[in-house]
């Protein structure tokens, strides 16, 4: 089972440019995350997603757009990078109702210079 | 707001030894408590969870007991293994959206486990 997969594992950016952090998930899953992970601070929600054409914004939701045109696709655009968004990027899945758990992806490292 | 307040690390154990690692929160409602574990280079994994005051969370040698008089959630385990080293995150689950599809998880900020052989 693949799970939750993102891609790429690894990018470096210049200040200013933009780029899609890729998540996909197999499992059919109605909600999707999206979460940075920065030292000292755990992990924060950027935007999430209850089903697809439904977005939401988390806690942490400047600089960041999402969309969710497909239940499996739910990408994170960073339309002009800023040294503040180097971080380790997790975009996170779980079916729609009740408390179940979080399935997480590996993550994404970026770095903004 | 909702919060979760975990003890700072790095957590420093000898094999064997035996663990706690603190957790508390503040919640209007009536969360769901849970710890992950992210090993390195992984995802967050679910460790394990509770739902309601007294339940007892427990998977692979940890347990966890959920405390609403002193709003605590300790994560504990009799004997810790080289392999137990990793990052352990206290979680819960937004109340105000209990049982809805937009529960949110709330993250602590995590704690280094190093389990030295």
């Amino acid at each position: 089972n693949a799970g939750v997969t993102q891609t790429p594992k690894f990018q470096v950016l210049k200040t200013g440019q933009s780029m899609t952090l890729q998540c996909a998930q197999d499992m059919n899953h109605e909600y999707m995350s999206w979460y940075r992970q920065d030292p000292g601070m755990g992990l924060r929600l950027i935007h999430y997603s209850v089903g697809a054409g439904i977005t939401d914004q988390g806690e942490v939701p400047n600089g960041y757009n999402v969309s969710r045109s497909t239940t499996e696709d739910f990408p994170l655009r960073l339309l002009s990078a800023a040294p503040s968004q180097t971080s380790v990027y997790f975009c996170a899945s779980r079916p729609g109702t009740g408390n179940s758990p979080l399935h997480f992806g590996n993550g994404t490292r970026l770095t903004v210079t | 707001g909702d919060s979760v307040t975990q003890m700072e690390g790095p957590v420093t154990l000898s094999e064997e030894a035996f663990l706690t690692i603190n957790c508390t929160y503040t919640a209007t409602g009536y969360p769901s408590l849970f710890w992950y574990v992210q090993y390195p280079g992984e995802g967050l994994q679910l460790l394990l969870k509770a739902t309601k005051a007294d339940d007892k969370g427990s998977n692979k040698g940890f347990e966890a007991t959920y405390r609403k008089e002193t709003t605590s959630f300790h994560l504990e385990k009799g004997s810790v293994q080289v392999s137990d080293s990793a990052v352990y995150f206290c979680a819960l689950s937004d109340p105000s959206f209990y049982g809805g599809a937009t529960n949110k998880l709330i993250f602590g900020t995590g704690t280094l486990l190093a389990v030295q052989p």
